[in-house]
């Protein structure tokens, strides 16, 4: 079954509201998850590593103030798009390490966003 | 720069069997992953190197060779269902995952 998910799996959203993408950690604990974002044919690209307890970190060309990261505790991790644009459609990925098998990821079902 | 490199498409026949290739150049090196992505889904887990080898798990195979920057992900007895995306990543010294384009992968009857 599903380790990780992801809520909700799609939204649609007029342009300049945000939006409030989750991800669940089920029966585990993650102290840290990582947000993704993924446009039609191309990989995933990450967009930040979130730290429980902690700020996020970004890479490199992903806005802070755009894409707020929010750990709050160590079964959920939230990215809120601010101010969506129709640019900013895209399949949104969160994962998370089980822990026991640090090396293996685990992926959200992702969430399909659509800015109109 | 980083750098992962595999095939955009492949096609194969349905029982046969299929080797998808992935060149990497990165910053350290902490492991190999396969993940299989069907369209419109997350990607799953497949297979994780870190080591030389084979590693083998039922249809699937997964080989590392760390001098040459090289994996494949080998595909026996093809079904109508493995028709998707296959993903190579390398995970580099800060155990951040850099991800290949994916390999479209096509089964026919």
């Amino acid at each position: 079954g599903a380790v990780v998910s992801q809520h909700p799996s799609w939204v649609i959203c007029k342009s300049g509201t945000s939006v409030k993408i989750e991800c669940r950690s089920l029966d585990f604990q993650a102290t840290t998850m990582f947000w993704y974002r993924q446009f039609p044919k191309q990989s995933l690209m990450l967009m930040a590593t979130s730290n429980e307890g902690s700020k996020a970190t970004y890479e490199q060309g992903v806005e802070k103030d755009k894409f707020l990261i929010n750990h709050a505790s160590l079964t959920l991790s939230t990215l809120t798009v601010t101010s969506a644009h129709p640019e900013d459609s895209s399949f949104y990925i969160c994962s998370a390490p089980l822990g026991r098998e640090p090396y293996e990821q685990y992926f959200g079902p992702g969430t399909r966003l659509t800015v109109t | 720069g980083q750098n992962i490199d595999q095939p955009t498409e492949m096609t194969a026949t349905e029982g046969a069997i299929v080797q998808i290739n992935c060149t990497y150049q990165t910053s350290g090196f902490n492991g190999l992953f396969w993940y299989q992505q069907h369209a419109g889904e997350a990607p799953t887990f497949l297979s994780y190197n870190v080591l030389d080898g084979l590693e083998e798990k039922g249809r699937f195979s997964s080989f590392l060779s760390r001098s040459k920057g090289y994996s494949y992900l080998l595909l026996k007895e093809l079904q109508m269902k493995d028709s998707a995306s296959y993903l190579c990543a390398v995970e580099d010294s800060n155990y951040q995952l850099i991800w290949g384009a994916g390999t479209k992968l096509i089964i026919k009857p």
